[in-house]
């Protein structure tokens, strides 16, 4: 079936670093690939999204790119903050559109 | 617009005592989940809805059964409750466009099972 991957956690970084959060996915067919974020205490917040191949989504900072070629769809930032402390999901909508979740990736934002 | 709701917030159960969650949602979404979350392991989907007076069941569907009677909510039981089901639960709702279902997601149900 299908599946996701992200890289292990935690990542812990500093203020103004630039970030990477790696996420593969399998999959049949053309998914529709997504960010989640879990701020502490609350429920999934869209990030991004991108439903076809080298569509880039971006919002808040953060960007990912549909790569086909290596089944990616890596979440960057190029100066995280304090505030971006969280835990980011990677998640693929398969061909009965179920939502399919990687393991998630805790972050934290040392000041 | 208070988007989707769930109750309670927290329960604690004992051992084979039931209880039923519940989800609300006022976007008129068609579709409708539940999911579970614990550590190190994502969200799993447990059942989910189509429409309303459909259900299916999803990646972890045993113990638990849901029913969708009326379009905005979508009830999730535990009839007979298991240190297992020590659990986050999240529910979340879709619309049907264009084949890329965002899911909206609710604060989250934090269940412990002693």
């Amino acid at each position: 079936g299908d599946s996701v991957t992200q890289m292990e956690g935690p990542v812990t970084l500093s203020e103004e670093a630039f970030l990477t959060i790696n996420c593969t996915y399998t999959a049949t067919g053309y998914p529709s690939l997504f960010w989640y974020v879990q701020y502490p205490g609350e429920g999934l917040q869209l990030l991004l999204k991108a439903t076809k191949a080298d569509d880039k989504g971006s919002n808040k900072g953060f960007e990912a790119t549909y790569r086909k070629e290596t089944t990616s769809f890596h979440l960057e930032k190029g100066s995280v903050q304090v505030s971006d402390s969280a835990v980011y999901f990677c998640a693929l909508s398969d061909q009965a559109q179920k939502l399919v979740f990687g393991q998630g990736t805790r972050l934290t934002i040392n000041p | 617009n208070a988007g989707v709701t769930q109750t309670p917030k927290f329960r604690v159960l004992k051992t084979g005592q039931s209880m039923t969650l519940l989800c609300a949602q006022d976007m008129n979404h068609e579709y409708m989940y539940w999911y579970r979350q614990d550590p190190g392991m994502g969200l799993r989907l447990i059942h989910y809805s189509v429409g309303e007076g459909t259900t299916a069941k999803g990646e972890v569907p045993d113990g638990y059964n849901v029913s969708r009677l009326k379009k905005q909510n979508f009830l999730l039981g535990l009839e007979s409750a298991a240190p297992s089901q020590t659990s986050v639960y999240f529910c979340a709702s879709s619309a049907l466009a264009g084949g890329l279902h965002e899911q909206f997601f609710g604060p989250g149900t934090r269940l412990t099972v002693l």
